[in-house]
């Protein structure tokens, strides 16, 4: 079935440091690929999406790249705020089938 | 604002105990979605609805059932709640067309302890 792999956290970074967090997944076909962030006492908003091989969704200054050959959809933001702090998940749908979710990244970013 | 309203957004139960969460939307989106948040395991689907009158279980559906009231609501019933029920319940809804996912909506969640 689909799965998705997310690095494990906490990530704690310093403001204005660039942030790279991994996500690889598994899945036939063709799945659509989603970023989700989650402040704390919230529920889940959705950052970014990328539907197709070699798109790149972007959101708030996050980007992430849909790698067929890699099976990966990396999050990256070139200078993390404060605000950033959060927990990030990655997702995939395979079509009619429902998302799903990897286990999520913290990201504790200091002043 | 349109969006995905829950309630309540906290619950405490004893064991044994019964409790409707509700849902409710206003986007016309077709399916709906709970889902359960527990440290450390992310999201887990309980159960889904692709339209109104249709339901159908997910990855840990034991222990609730669902209703889908019609288009708007979509409620989650626990009949005899346990402390492995403790958990953050999320409600979803997604726009999708004929396969294709745009992604979800996700209300501000229920925190639900049982004791």
């Amino acid at each position: 079935g689909d799965s998705v792999t997310q690095m494990e956290g906490p990530v704690t970074l310093s403001e204005e440091a660039f942030l790279t967090i991994n996500c690889t997944y598994t899945a036939t076909g063709y799945p659509s690929l989603f970023w989700y962030v989650q402040y704390p006492g919230e529920g889940l908003q959705l950052l970014l999406k990328a539907t197709k091989a070699d798109d790149k969704g972007s959101n708030k200054g996050f980007e992430a790249t849909y790698r067929k050959e890699t099976t990966s959809f990396h999050l990256e933001k070139g200078s993390v705020q404060v605000s950033d702090s959060a927990v990030y998940f990655c997702a995939l749908s395979g079509g009619y089938s429902t998302l799903t979710f990897g286990k999520g990244t913290m990201l504790l970013v200091s002043p | 604002n349109a969006g995905v309203t829950q309630t309540p957004k906290f619950q405490v139960l004893k064991t044994g105990q019964s409790m409707t969460l509700q849902c409710a939307q206003d986007m016309n989106h077709n399916s709906m979605y709970w889902y359960r948040q527990d440290p450390g395991m992310g999201l887990r689907l309980i159960y889904y609805s692709a339209s109104e009158g249709t339901t159908d279980k997910g990855e840990v559906p034991n222990g609730y059932n669902v209703s889908r009231l019609n288009k708007r609501e979509f409620s989650l019933r626990l009949e005899s709640a346990a402390p492995s029920q403790t958990s953050v319940y999320f409600c979803a809804t997604e726009r999708d067309l004929g396969g294709f996912s745009y992604g979800y909506t996700f209300g501000s969640g229920t925190r639900l302890t049982v004791v």
